[in-house]
């Protein structure tokens, strides 16, 4: 069956730009997670929505970064004014419900800011 | 607050030879742990994870953790390293907060000679 999903796969942005990343997760899954990892490092929590409810957004690093699940299915990360330290893989992972069920991830979107 | 210490950057196996990945966390109460792989290219994948019960979990692939509270480890093993099994390899935890919140280690890579 198919897996989570993420386009664009990669995306090439100029400092000041806004970017949207989506996630498709695997159908009938109502948890969803975004991860961080940048250059050699592993990743990092941003956020999680349970259906269309961002119960958990303690992981964003800034106010420039907003996620959105609005009709609990796909999911879009963006961010406002990229800045180079946003530069990393942005991940998507999703799990069919909330507790402690395997977490399925994407492939990742490459984001370079330059 | 929680983290994960993989005291191992890179590791380089013989092709047959048995593997030992480390992975030590530091959390307070009983932690939720697991082990991930992700190959170039794709996803993260899970090998295990433990919650309770038996200290010996068993995953996919034929890898094996062993949780030591006593040492605070979580340490992954595979008894005879195949060269497909060269990827990052990530050790996470997550506490109890009715989802995964997953804290990641920084990686330990894979190699694997022939």
């Amino acid at each position: 069956g198919a897996g989570v999903s993420q386009s664009p796969r990669y995306k090439v942005a100029k400092r000041g730009q806004d970017v949207a990343l989506r996630c498709d997760p695997i159908s009938g899954h109502v948890s969803l997670f975004w991860y961080q990892q940048a250059l050699g490092q592993g990743p990092e929590f941003l956020t999680y929505f349970q259906n269309e409810a961002q119960l958990d957004k303690s992981g964003l690093p800034s106010d420039r970064f907003f996620a959105e699940r609005p009709e609990g299915s796909v999911s879009t990360l963006k961010i406002q004014r990229t800045q180079q330290e946003d530069s990393a893989v942005y991940l998507c992972a999703s799990s069919l419900a909330g507790g402690f069920e395997t977490q399925y991830f994407g492939p990742g979107t490459r984001l370079l800011v330059l | 607050a929680q983290s994960v210490t993989q005291p191992d950057i890179h590791i380089t196996v013989s092709e047959g030879a048995s593997l030992e990945l480390r992975c030590n966390y530091s959390y307070g109460a009983t932690p939720y742990l697991f082990w991930y792989v992700q190959s170039p290219g794709q996803g993260l994948q899970l090998l295990l994870k433990y919650f309770s019960g038996d200290t010996l979990v068993q995953g996919i692939k034929g890898f094996e953790a062993e949780f030591k509270r006593s040492q605070s480890s979580f340490n992954l093993r595979k008894p005879s390293v195949h060269w497909s099994d060269a990827a990052e390899y990530f050790c996470a935890v997550t506490e109890n907060t009715g989802f995964q919140k997953l804290v990641f280690g920084t990686g330990t890579r894979l190699l694997v000679s022939p």
